[in-house]
């Protein structure tokens, strides 16, 4: 979904290195998830933010960190990347009213920690 | 902790043929069943939901079917074609949560 992008969309990085994924939205959503993706493991949540001011940690945190700049801004940082942080991520937003609303994902990163 | 449960993991059908993927949950304060399709490189997207106060719902090709009782609900895709080849994401959520927690998915692979 164009509205959602991610970027990059492929990064290859060494064990130890810090690295940043970035996402931006343009659906003028006021909530904002990270997810990442394995086989077998289905997508599981990492962060979310509600609003610019709210960030809560997910099912699977540890090791990450996040930043929400702006509304249409949301960021993941891995601050020491390992091998087993080595997945597909991806970014959603969500916004309207009620819980039952939909979520829009953003094309994911493929990452690859060596 | 896997709050919802989808099998099989990997469906292999013929065109024309029904393709059923399952999944059940545990917690019954899930109020909200929706679908995600994911098409390869592509991030998943919604493709049907149900609420448990109906027992079915139905979208062209695609049907949930609800038990509520047995804690369970399925994906049926009738008279399956290969642009359906696709992963497929059962989620729920409940308690006014704005978060959804997906099971594992499913690997479907249509045959010409």
């Amino acid at each position: 979904d164009a509205d959602v992008t991610q970027t990059p969309r492929n990064r290859i990085t060494k064990t130890g290195k810090r690295i940043m994924l970035e996402c931006s939205q343009t659906k003028g959503h006021d909530r904002m998830y990270w997810y990442r993706q394995d086989p077998g493991l289905g997508l599981r949540l990492i962060y979310y933010s509600f609003d610019v001011k709210d960030i809560n940690k997910g099912e699977i945190s540890d090791g990450y960190s996040v930043s929400r700049q702006a509304q249409a801004k949301f960021s993941l940082s891995l601050e020491s990347a390992i091998p087993n942080q080595t997945a597909l991520y991806f970014c959603a937003t969500s916004g309207g009213q009620g819980a039952r609303e939909t979520q829009y994902f953003g094309p994911g990163t493929r990452l690859l920690v060596l | 902790q896997q709050q919802v449960k989808q099998s099989p993991q990997s469906l292999i059908v013929q065109k024309g043929g029904i393709s059923i993927i399952n999944c059940a949950y545990e917690n019954t304060a899930f109020d909200y069943f929706p679908w995600y399709q994911q098409f390869p490189g592509k991030g998943p997207a919604l493709l049907i939901a149900i609420r448990p106060d109906v027992s079915e719902k139905k979208e062209g090709r695609f049907t949930i079917s609800f038990n509520k009782s047995a804690k369970q609900f399925s994906l049926h895709i009738m008279d399956s074609q290969p642009g359906d080849s696709a992963t497929y994401f059962c989620a729920a959520n409940g308690d006014s949560s704005y978060k959804l927690i997906f099971g594992s998915g499913t690997r479907l692979l249509v045959r010409p």
